[in-house]
């Protein structure tokens, strides 16, 4: 069974700084990899996907994560922070392209002036 | 517009009293599912349909059901609500080689 494995919880970050956000993923088979955004009361947004070719994949946003299959990681970065930017992020996986996705427990980053 | 809708947004109820959690979509797609996120959790899959009429459990199916009688809708039902089925749901929907939408959710308080 896949897993997905955020490991920071929380990610305090000041207004204009980079920012990183780790996902691991345990899987033996190929896999579709997914960043989604939620801010404060609204549903998932999709930043960006990996399913096949370029491993550095860019989302919206400025958003841009990169697969590394022999660290089986799909870290997310983002090279300077908004304010609107303060939201929980999701890392997913999944072992095609539109079905069932095994998510991560989420990152939340706090973005302050 | 393209998108996933549920109702209702918000409910609270009380234990044992059956509810019903609508789910619409208009992209004529053929997966659905239905998720629910708690903290520290993350989001888990509770069940899922490929078309009309199949239905398959997913990673946290007690207690819940579902139905697919239409491609559009897909509603989850809890017979006898509890307080461990408070949390935040989301419906999504795909359709094969794009990624799942997901709709606004709906907070379930069960006292």
């Amino acid at each position: 069974a896949q897993s997905v494995t955020q490991l920071d919880s929380q990610v305090p970050v000041f207004e204009e700084a980079p920012v990183e956000l780790r996902c691991n993923y345990s899987s033996s088979v190929s896999v579709y990899l997914f960043w989604y955004v939620q801010y404060p009361n609204q549903g998932l947004q999709l930043l960006l996907k990996y399913l096949s070719g370029s491993t550095l994949v860019k989302g919206i946003n400025g958003f841009e994560a990169e697969f590394n299959k022999s660290q089986t990681s799909f870290h997310l970065r983002k090279p300077s922070v908004h304010i609107s930017d303060t939201a929980e992020y999701f890392c997913a996986v999944s072992d095609d392209s539109w079905g069932k996705l095994q998510f991560g427990a989420g990152t939340q980053v706090v973005v302050t002036p | 517009e393209a998108q996933v809708t549920q109702n209702p947004r918000y409910l609270i109820t009380v234990t044992g009293k059956k509810l019903t959690v609508t789910c619409s979509q208009n992209m004529n797609h053929e997966y659905m599912s239905w998720y629910r996120q708690d903290p520290g959790l993350g989001l888990r899959q509770i069940y899922y349909s490929m078309n009309v009429e199949v239905t398959d459990k997913g990673d946290v199916p007690e207690g819940y059901k579902v139905s697919r009688k239409e491609k559009r809708n897909f509603p989850l039902i809890l017979e006898s609500p509890s307080p461990n089925q408070t949390s935040l749901y989301f419906c999504a929907s795909s359709s094969s080689g794009n990624e799942q939408f997901f709709g606004p959710g709906t907070r379930l308080t069960v006292l």
